[in-house]
């Protein structure tokens, strides 16, 4: 139990062109997701907390415009990266939270995104 | 701020050779410590949760124990497919939030 998908894996796209990431809970329903950065070699960074139905929070220093987060259900949660650039290029990783739990995080298995 | 500290940063077993990775943190009303294992390339697998000073728990050739300032991860007899990065993250008490540590990479050599 507790599986968490990702698609798509792995995404190449050209500078300027937007990015949608999807994290789906497969066999439990989600009231909050996770969304994380990981740097080669560093641990996960905390990007942001979507919450289904409401807006999700953003870490400070990430820019919510530029990372547009959608909770809008219990097992889907995406992340648009618009108008990707180089330095944007990370492996991004999605967690879940079991719905009425408050601490175990489950981890998708992770999008690596190049921008060219 | 919640801060975790994880030693050592790298660590190279022979095959059976048993030893312990360290987790020291600092948080404000600890609601959970959470032990993942991460391989290249993937997203953190779930090892343990745990919630108070005193508490273990064991999988397999893993166990988990906390204090009120650190958790070890003991490894018994390791084997290969055991190498990974280990990572250690805690929730304070009321936040949804968790930090994470920068992880112990384990090398276990046949």
């Amino acid at each position: 139990g507790a599986v968490v998908s990702q698609h798509p894996s792995r995404v190449i796209c050209k500078s300027g062109t937007s990015v949608k990431i999807e994290c789906r809970s497969l066999d439990f329903q989600a009231t909050t997701m996770f969304w994380y950065r990981q740097f080669p070699k560093q641990s996960l960074m905390l990007m942001a907390t979507s919450n289904e139905g409401s807006k999700a929070t953003y870490e400070q220093g990430v820019e919510k415009d530029k990372f547009l987060i959608n909770h809008a259900s219990l097992t889907l949660s995406t992340l648009t990266v618009t108008s990707a650039h180089p330095e944007d290029s990370s492996f991004y990783i999605c967690s879940a939270r079991v719905a009425g739990s408050q601490e175990t995080q489950y981890f998708g298995p992770g999008t690596r995104l190049l921008v060219l | 701020e919640d801060q975790v500290t994880q030693s050592p940063e790298a660590l190279r077993l022979q095959e059976g050779e048993s030893s312990s990775l360290n987790c020291s943190y600092t948080v404000s009303g600890l609601r959970g410590l959470f032990w993942y294992r991460q391989d290249p390339g993937k997203g953190p697998e779930f090892l343990f949760t745990l919630y108070s000073a005193g508490e273990e728990k064991e999988k397999e050739r893993l166990k988990a124990t906390l204090t009120k300032k650190e958790s070890f991860l003991h490894i018994t007899a390791p084997k290969p497919e055991d190498s990974a990065t280990y990572l250690c993250a805690v929730q304070r008490g009321g936040y949804q939030k968790v930090t994470f540590g920068t992880g112990t990479k384990l090398q276990v050599i046949p």
